[in-house]
């Protein structure tokens, strides 16, 4: 397997402000993580994918100027949710690719914005 | 056609029998299937992988795979309470650049 860790696991934050998600890949380095949101009752919906070194793609309907990710090392991927909204709340999880495609998921960061 | 397709439940299965859990896909070409389990308010865990047509077992959880129907299931034999939980099915989609693309995921409640 492999082991993520997410930081914060939960964040409450006022409208208009900024936050940051850290993800790490604790035991092995990965050249690329993903980052998928899940609202309640929902699916994993995947908004991007982060590749060190280089920029994130992301997917279609995701406002890359919004959503702000830097894998700046093999062990570390940020996502920075600018001037959140409460529309903006929900379940933010991170995964790293291992192997045949497998993915293994950070415990997530519940976001609420008030 | 959804990439994957899974029917959302809630699928309600007495402790000890067993449950069984099925999804779709539309890829001809996908060629790797997952299983994962999530439980209210948590990440997804990986459960099983299976990558060749037939069945894969670990333990009490047996994944089913059938390329040419674009089939795969999952079988939890033995059903615990502890089994309750939502059951994502993951498959690569090669039109999406091979990314693994995730079902809504069937809830499963085991009665006591």
């Amino acid at each position: 397997g492999a082991v993520v860790s997410q930081h914060p696991s939960r964040v409450i934050c006022k409208s208009g402000t900024s936050v940051k998600i850290e993800c790490r890949s604790l035991d092995f380095q990965a050249t690329t993580m993903f980052w998928y949101r899940q609202f309640p009752k929902q699916s994993l919906m995947l908004m991007a994918t982060s590749n060190e070194g280089s920029k994130a793609t992301y997917e279609q309907g995701v406002e890359k100027d919004k959503f702000l990710i830097n894998h700046a090392s093999l062990t570390l991927s940020t996502l920075t949710v600018t001037s959140a909204h409460p529309e903006d709340s929900s379940f933010y999880i991170c995964s790293v690719r291992r192997g045949q495609d497998t993915q293994y998921f950070g415990p997530g960061t519940r976001l609420t914005v008030l | 056609q959804k990439e994957v397709e899974q029917n959302s439940g809630p699928l309600s299965v007495p402790e000890g029998a067993i449950a069984s859990l099925n999804c779709t896909y539309s890829d001809r070409g996908s060629q790797s299937f997952f299983w994962y389990r999530q439980y209210s308010g948590k990440s997804p865990e990986l459960i099983m992988s299976i990558y060749s047509n037939g069945d894969k077992e670990d333990g009490r959880f047996t994944a089913q795979l059938n390329k040419a129907s674009q089939y795969v299931s999952l079988l939890i034999r033995d059903s615990q309470p502890s089994d309750s939980a939502t059951y994502l099915c993951a498959v690569n989609v090669l039109s999406r650049d091979d990314k693994i693309i995730f079902g809504k995921g069937t809830r499963l409640h085991i009665l006591p």
